[in-house]
């Protein structure tokens, strides 16, 4: 079974300039999340959706990060400006067959975003 | 706020040593989960704990959970290098979001 799917990798980009990360899955997972890790810390998280919808985005810096999931599959996180601060990897991670609430979240490698 | 802290947050260990890396939470939760994370890697799972009393083992660390006291333990057994990496525990809130604790860096020296 492939894992979650993440690109790209790595990223470097100026402050004020925008991005945009791409997160694909496991196949059949219902619920998608987006956390943050900033070095040396635990990953915190952005945002959640079930299907299409949102469940949670209450961590989400709504007036530069942005973030959609289009056809309940794969999902676009965007940050338009960024802020020296943005510098972190982000993570996307998925569960579950049927959206159910017991199921193990499964990583992805994550994109190293560094904000010069 | 649900909240996740773990101690210590650096861990030195000699091989063949046993320790126990300690995460507390704040509010109740129905479960508990172990990741590992290695140097510019992503979160690899190693356990969920859902009941109180629960214990896992998987090689040399066993991992077990007292819901009334909101503390789970990971213990590790007679460590070797390979077991050198951030240890995170999680508690998982309302809508299954995941809560983090500030992790455990454990490096074992030969």
């Amino acid at each position: 079974e492939a894992g979650v799917a993440q690109s790209p990798r790595y990223k470097i980009i100026e402050k004020r300039q925008s991005v945009a990360f791409w997160c694909n899955p496991i196949s059949g997972h219902a619920t998608l999340y987006w956390y943050q890790q900033i070095l040396g810390q635990g990953p915190k998280l952005l945002i959640q959706f079930q299907n299409n919808g949102v469940v949670d985005d209450s961590q989400l810096p709504k007036d530069r990060f942005s973030a959609e999931r289009l056809k309940g599959v794969d999902s676009t996180l965007k940050i338009q400006p960024a802020k020296l601060e943005d510098s972190a990897v982000y993570l996307c991670a998925s569960s579950g067959l049927a959206g159910g609430r017991k199921e193990t979240q499964y990583f992805g490698p994550g994109t190293r975003l560094l904000v010069l | 706020e649900l909240k996740v802290e773990q101690n210590p947050l650096f861990l030195s260990m000699q091989e063949g040593k046993n320790y126990t890396i300690y995460c507390n939470y704040s509010t109740t939760s129905d479960r508990l989960y172990w990741y590992r994370q290695d140097p510019g890697k992503s979160l690899e799972s190693l356990f969920v704990l859902l009941s109180n009393g629960a214990v896992k083992q998987e090689g040399r660390l066993m991992a077990s959970l007292d819901t009334k006291a909101r503390l789970s333990t990971l213990h590790i057994t007679a460590a070797v290098h390979d077991l050198s990496a951030t240890y995170f525990c999680a508690v998982a809130g309302a809508t299954n979001k995941l809560i983090f604790g500030t992790g455990t860096l454990l490096a074992v020296q030969p």
